[in-house]
């Protein structure tokens, strides 16, 4: 069975760091595209960021770049985003969702996340 | 404001066909495949369409996808109760991203 759980979330401030984890479990970890998306409260969901099988690649939505980095630990069947200099408009369920076995840039997300919820405010 | 464009709403009556659709660009939807997904409240979204008109397994017949240029839509025929969620449509764009539509609440009257 897959599965994918989040960890991380929580309360920070605006300028803020924090760490988003993706446990896999179920699958061939290192050959799926990983991704996360982001729902605000009471919004649509918002592509935010992917990771190629093996890690080559990765993609960024513009309202990320530059704060946000996406990895992954195969070796662990771990995905991970690294957030930084967090704004209230960043705030929001992050959901990890499996891509594609070997393509990257297919928006067919199969599997998703329960979700973990990031809130930016002082 | 979504790169891809939804109608905020859209509503059937039980046995009735709704059609929603999703209008993008040449970077997005002319040149990628379309993807829909519908999203329940405080669910994660589950995926219903994929590579423009095909349906996963355990997802019925009644949804069905099609695309024409930088347009797509979903078709729910014989509309049920549980029908009732928020749908998105989405598709890879070449500037290197993901987009979705800003997603459509359908209601089930």
């Amino acid at each position: 069975e897959v599965r994918l759980v989040e960890s991380g979330g929580g309360l920070v401030q605006p300028g803020g760091s924090l760490r988003l984890s993706c446990a896999a479990s179920g699958f061939t970890f290192t050959s799926y595209a990983m991704h996360w998306v982001r729902q605000a409260p009471g919004k649509g969901l918002e592509y935010v960021s992917g990771i190629s099988s093996y890690g080559h690649s990765t993609y960024y939505a513009n309202s990320v770049k530059g704060r946000f980095t996406i990895s992954r630990d195969d070796s662990k069947n771990t995905l991970y985003l690294q957030m930084g200099s967090l704004r209230p408009e960043d705030m929001g369920v992050f959901y990890c969702a499996r891509g594609a076995n070997g393509v990257d840039t297919e928006m067919v997300f199969a599997y998703w996340g329960q979700g973990t919820l990031v809130t930016v405010s002082s | 404001q979504s790169v891809l464009t939804q109608p905020p709403s859209a509503s059937g009556t039980p046995g009735q066909r709704v059609t929603i659709s999703c209008s993008g660009s040449s970077s997005n939807i002319g040149s990628n495949y379309v993807f829909w997904y519908q999203q329940l409240p405080g669910t994660a979204p589950k995926l219903l369409i994929y590579r423009n008109n095909q349906r996963p397994s355990g997802v019925p017949d009644r949804f069905s996808g099609s695309k024409s240029g930088t347009s797509a839509s979903l078709a729910i025929s014989g509309l049920r109760s549980e029908d009732e969620a928020d749908y998105y449509c989405a598709a890879w764009d070449d500037s290197l991203s993901g987009v979705f539509g800003g997603g459509t609440k359908l209601t089930v009257l």
